[in-house]
């Protein structure tokens, strides 16, 4: 069975940092790409950032780029991000995706997602 | 990056048929993908590469595209489909956008 189980969220005061683990079970975690999507306090779901198996592509969202690093662990099987000089509009819950694969392809859509993990960011 | 249009709401009687659209300019070149998400629950995948099911999800979800829009259909509706779908895809530099959400009511 697909676990994604993340960590790390909590109460941070603005430009403060934080830095969210995604732990993942039951699948060869080195053969997905991986994804964080974050959902604002009753809006909807946008996407944060997403990494390859290998590290060799990662993307983020221009809301984050420059202040949020991906990052994974294979030999953990852990995925990773690391959120700087954070905001009041960044308070959200984080989740941790996998891509979809079927039949030996990679789409560029979700099949796994964790519960996720709150972040808020206040003074 | 582009945008992914979704009507706010829509209600349906139990049984009856529940379409929701979501329109986008760059769904003819990608794939669409529909998530389910009940109040303080994560995302569920039901339909991916626009018309295709996931183990698991009933029959009565079914997914279509035609053009610029793709469409989720939930046939013969049933109270525990009440819940916010969302619809993605992703554009050439490998962006990920989701839709603005639909609320589905069950009346």
């Amino acid at each position: 069975e697909v676990q994604l189980v993340e960590s790390g969220g909590g109460l941070v005061k603005p430009g403060g940092s934080l830095r969210l683990s995604c732990a993942a079970s039951g699948f060869t975690f080195s053969s997905y790409s991986m994804n964080w999507v974050r959902q604002a306090p009753g809006k909807g779901l946008e996407w944060v950032s997403s990494i390859s198996f290998s590290t060799s592509y990662i993307y983020y969202a221009d809301s984050v780029k420059g202040r949020f690093t991906v990052s994974r662990d294979n030999a953990k099987n852990s995925l990773y991000l690391q959120m700087n000089s954070l905001r009041a509009e960044d308070t959200a819950v984080y989740y941790c995706a996998r891509d979809h694969c079927n039949g030996g392809s990679c789409y560029a859509g979700i099949d796994y997602w964790g519960q996720g993990t709150l972040v808020t960011v206040s003074s | 990056s582009f945008e992914l249009t979704q009507p706010p709401s829509v209600s349906v009687s139990p049984g009856q048929t529940a379409r929701i659209t979501c329109s986008g300019d760059a769904l003819p070149k990608q794939y669409a993908y529909w998530y389910q998400q009940k109040p303080g629950q994560a995302p569920v995948l039901v339909i991916y590469k626009d018309s295709e099911r996931p183990s698991g999800i009933p029959e009565r979800f079914s997914g279509s595209s035609s053009g610029t829009t793709v469409t989720l259909t939930i046939s013969g509706v049933q109270t525990e489909d009440e819940a916010d779908y969302y619809c993605q895809s992703a554009d050439s530099s490998n962006t990920y956008v989701f839709g603005t959400g639909t609320k589905v009511t069950v009346l």
